[in-house]
């Protein structure tokens, strides 16, 4: 399978902004994904990103792509208690929509 | 209807148990994803559904056997588990296995599966 990245954990105060990295390995890859995951439950989409786009804004979410680096990054503006999550990145392989997800990174918001 | 269900939420098995994990969605999805995901890893892709089909077996040992009765239900069949084998076990579906547009996969929230 495909390498996906991400560093395993990420402590922040919370009103501070949080950037969750990864890094990928396919240049083929489309759709790149973000995903969090809650204790004890499924992956919610967050966002995702066509590889044509360098970056997309979604409300308090920024989706980074540099493409030549192969380097995905998630900014997380006035991060609240609420966002303490595990998130997720994930590439898509062609033509099967295989998903690859990173190892997750354990988002911890301190009040 | 953007959601994907999944019953049972947890169970608890023996060794030559044999039972049933099943999923829905009703999103007029085509590709359905059985994935497992133990504590603190990613999850781990399975099977790949295409319309109705099996597309992909990630080399599964056969004491998991899919079974995709509609375009609307998948199941994973539970035969002589092992304990190694508990998890969460996670469902998806997408509208399709092509990289069409945006084709995100949509997660239930999983069952949490105990093999003694």
């Amino acid at each position: 399978g495909e390498d996906v990245e991400q560093s395993l954990f990420l402590s922040v105060r919370e009103g501070d902004s949080s950037v969750i990295n990864c890094t990928y390995t396919d240049s083929s890859s489309t759709y790149l994904y973000w995903y969090k995951q809650e204790p004890g439950a499924g992956l919610q989409l967050l966002t995702y990103i066509f590889s044509n786009m360098d970056m997309k804004q979604d409300q308090r979410l920024t989706v980074l792509l540099n493409k030549k680096d192969k380097h995905l990054s998630l900014r997380i503006a006035d991060t609240q208690t609420g966002d303490s999550a595990i998130y997720f990145c994930a590439e898509a392989e062609d033509n099967f929509n295989k998903f690859y997800f990173g190892s997750g990174t354990k988002l911890n918001v301190k009040p | 209807d953007t959601e994907v269900t999944q019953t049972p939420k947890h169970l608890v098995m023996g060794m030559t148990n044999k039972k049933s994990l099943k999923c829905e969605q009703h999103m007029g999805h085509r590709a359905m994803y059985w994935y497992k995901q133990k504590a603190k890893k990613p999850p781990e892709l399975m099977f790949v559904y295409s319309y109705e089909k099996l597309s992909i077996n990630e080399s599964v040992p056969s004491r998991f056997s899919p079974e995709c009765p509609n375009s609307s239900l998948l199941n994973l069949h539970l035969h002589a588990l092992q304990p190694e084998d508990s998890a969460l076990y996670l469902c998806a579906s997408s509208q399709e296995t092509g990289q069409v547009f945006g084709n995100e996969q949509f997660f239930g929230p999983g069952t949490r599966l105990t093999v003694l």
